[in-house]
């Protein structure tokens, strides 16, 4: 079974600029979850979208969003970047209902913002 | 505001050592997940834990949830290179969200 695939691995961008990371869950799997990691913060819970509706939310500003499609992919979108949003971001996907809650996890974008 | 509060931050031990990592708070979770995340890597988790004062081995790592379903802790037993990592612990809400520490990062030095 394929694993939780993010895209782009890596990427590098100006101050102001904006950009879109995408996720791919497990085959299966209706939530996926949205994360931030940083040395100094640790990991940060951005939003989780669940069958395509955004069921809980973290404290970020606006100019962080995300929205799912009917086939469970997620896209995450961060406008007019700024020096202090470089960190991983991380893509979780779980099956998240009933008991089952364990989050897999994909390797993650990294996000340098120059 | 860190809603469970990870103990501690950092440790560095040599091989053989026994050490404990503390996941604590003051909320009620429906389960606690802990995950070993390494470098490059997203975190992966190595166990759940359910019911108040539940104990899971796993080899040499011992997990406990306390009966309160407040706080649990990581135990590891001789400790070898291989544990070096970063220990998540994430504790499940009753809306399904995942609430996360901060993370240990541990080194075992040889």
């Amino acid at each position: 079974k394929a694993g939780v695939t993010q895209t782009p691995r890596y990427l590098i961008k100006t101050r102001g600029q904006q950009v879109t990371l995408s996720c791919s869950p497990i085959s299966g799997h209706r939530s996926v979850s949205w994360y931030q990691q940083t040395p100094g913060q640790g990991l940060q819970f951005l939003f989780e979208y669940f069958s395509e509706t955004q069921r809980n939310k973290g404290n970020f500003p606006g100019r962080f969003s995300g929205r799912q499609f009917s086939n469970s992919r997620s896209e995450m979108n961060v406008s007019t970047l700024e020096l202090g949003d470089s960190a991983l971001y991380l893509c979780a996907s779980s099956f998240s209902e009933g008991m089952d809650t364990e989050a897999f996890f994909g390797q993650g974008t990294r996000l340098t913002v120059v | 505001t860190q809603l469970l509060e990870q103990s501690p931050q950092f440790l560095s031990i040599q091989e053989g050592e026994n050490l404990t990592v503390y996941c604590n708070s003051s909320s009620v979770f429906s389960s606690l997940q802990w995950y070993r995340q390494e470098p490059g890597e997203g975190p992966v988790l190595l166990v759940t834990v359910v019911t108040g004062g539940e104990v899971k081995k796993l080899k040499r790592l011992t997990f406990q949830f306390g009966d309160a379903r407040k706080d649990s802790s990581l135990h590891i037993t001789a400790a070898q290179p291989g544990d070096t990592g970063l220990y998540l612990c994430a504790g499940e809400r009753s809306n399904y969200q995942l609430i996360w520490g901060a993370g240990t990062k541990l080194i075992i030095k040889p």
